[in-house]
């Protein structure tokens, strides 16, 4: 109930292209969806996020797909940038915390 | 506006020794979580504590680790007897509003431990 899987564990695109990273989950009660970026050295910062009653939410080059039924949901970065480098994690709500996944380090390559 | 101060920022301690690590939430938020994270592996929810009560520590270690969020102050995690194993960046996190259904985590910048 508590796990997330998220793939792939690296991940390496060539600037300006897209991105797509994506996790499944088994708990049915979990409503809260969000995706957090951590670069080097710093803690996780939340990028997005997606609540149950939505399919979709977009900011700027960044959108997230949720699937309630099939319980996966994808992170989305379009016309990717170097800046973009980094370790992003999806995470569910639990019963008092979030739950995280395993995280997947993009590379940008200029 | 400080986000979550976390400090200190790296510790070294011996077999054996204690540490201590020390947690400031985000001014106004009465909620803290602290997480583990191992090198290149995600985060591991440890304990959540509310202003003098521990809501749920399902995540901490049955031995040698305790959290508390007192009155006043800093929540503090300590770790006892630290073994080898222990090494690994410890991250606090506070929120806002009651449940996470509703509010976002905001994460310190973590406290790296390496025991030697």
């Amino acid at each position: 109930g508590e796990n997330v899987e998220q793939h792939p564990s690296t991940l390496s695109v060539q600037e300006g292209d897209s991105a797509v990273i994506k996790c499944t989950y088994s708990d049915s009660a979990s409503n809260y969806f969000p995706w957090y970026k951590q670069e080097l050295g710093k803690g996780p910062q939340l990028i997005i996020d997606i609540r149950s009653n939505v399919g979709e939410k977009k900011d700027q080059r960044i959108a997230v797909t949720l699937n309630k039924t099939a319980k996966h949901f994808s992170l989305h970065i379009t016309e990717t940038q170097p800046e973009d480098s980094a370790v992003y994690f999806c995470a569910k709500t639990g019963a008092n915390n979030l739950f995280f996944g395993t995280g997947t380090r993009l590379t940008v390559i200029p | 506006n400080a986000g979550v101060m976390q400090n200190p920022r790296h510790l070294v301690r011996r077999r054996g020794q204690e540490a201590r690590l020390r947690c400031s939430p985000v001014k106004g938020h009465s909620h803290v979580y602290w997480y583990r994270q191992l090198p290149e592996e995600g985060l591991k929810f440890m304990v959540y504590l509310q202003k003098e009560n521990i809501i749920d520590e399902s995540g901490m270690p049955k031995e040698r680790f305790s959290a508390e969020f007192p009155k006043e102050g800093p929540s503090i995690l300590r770790i006892q007897q630290v073994v080898r194993g222990d090494s690994a960046a410890y991250f606090c996190a506070s929120s806002q509003r009651t449940g996470l259904n509703t509010g976002e985590l905001f994460f310190g910048e973590g406290s790296r431990l390496t025991v030697l």
